[in-house]
């Protein structure tokens, strides 16, 4: 089966940087995933990890540890429209998600 | 990026009756396509995962009689909710990935449809 965790809730300062943490025990790999959702919206694709390393996006970056069943989202300068909840997923051949972190931007 | 269309975007249905939502890739072929369920405040659920041609494939716990899903082209996926009750009113999203089906591609999502059972 697969398990993956990432923290609840996260809060923190415009400008600021904020690290969403993410560990998975899956039975395979094939590739990480961070989407963005905002509430009753569909979500949004963030950025893709398949390769140990750090993979970065503008002000977003991504890093995986496959060794470690570890990656995390750094988000920086943050804004206030980036105030979502951020989903971690496992690619197996299908997508399964973990139960997504809530970032609060204030002001 | 790919457009994946979903629709309804909203549907209310008395308990009871069935609801289909239909899931289209519009500028590629899906060869996959997932559909999950989404409670409030909580993460998205794979239900199960069609490939073009073939029976789809459910999760643990989820009733393939009561959710029947449909693959028949590289297009569209349709997702029938079969005598629907208030506990299945949920947000519902479907996901497409094309080219081969191979897993590192992105998967597309569509809008979601939120049911509601009355």
């Amino acid at each position: 089966g697969q398990n993956i965790d990432q923290p609840t809730e996260m809060t923190a300062t415009e400008g600021a940087i904020v690290q969403i943490n993410c560990t998975y025990q899956t039975s395979g790999f094939n590739g990480l995933f961070w989407y963005q959702q905002h509430a009753g919206e569909a979500p949004t694709f963030l950025s893709y990890n398949v390769l140990d390393g750090l993979e970065e996006k503008g002000r977003f970056s991504s890093f995986l540890s496959r060794s470690k069943g570890y990656s995390y989202l750094l988000l920086k300068e943050l804004q206030m429209k980036d105030s979502a909840s951020y989903l971690c997923a496992v690619d197996d051949y299908k997508l399964s998600f973990g139960a997504g972190t809530t970032v609060t931007v204030r002001a | 990026g790919a457009v994946v269309s979903q629709h309804p975007s909203r549907v209310i249905c008395k308990s009871g009756t069935s609801v289909k939502i239909e899931c289209r890739s519009l500028d590629f072929q899906a060869t996959t396509m997932f559909w999950y369920r989404q409670f409030p405040k909580q993460s998205l659920m794979l239900m199960a995962t069609s490939n073009e041609g073939s029976k789809a494939t459910y999760e643990q716990g989820v009733e393939k009689d009561k959710f029947l899903i449909n693959h028949a082209s590289l297009t569209l996926s349709t997702l029938t909710v079969t005598s629907a009750h208030p506990e299945d009113s949920s947000f519902y999203i479907c996901s497409a990935r094309g080219g081969t089906g191979a897993s590192n591609t992105e998967a597309f999502f569509g809008q979601g449809t939120r049911l509601t059972v009355v």
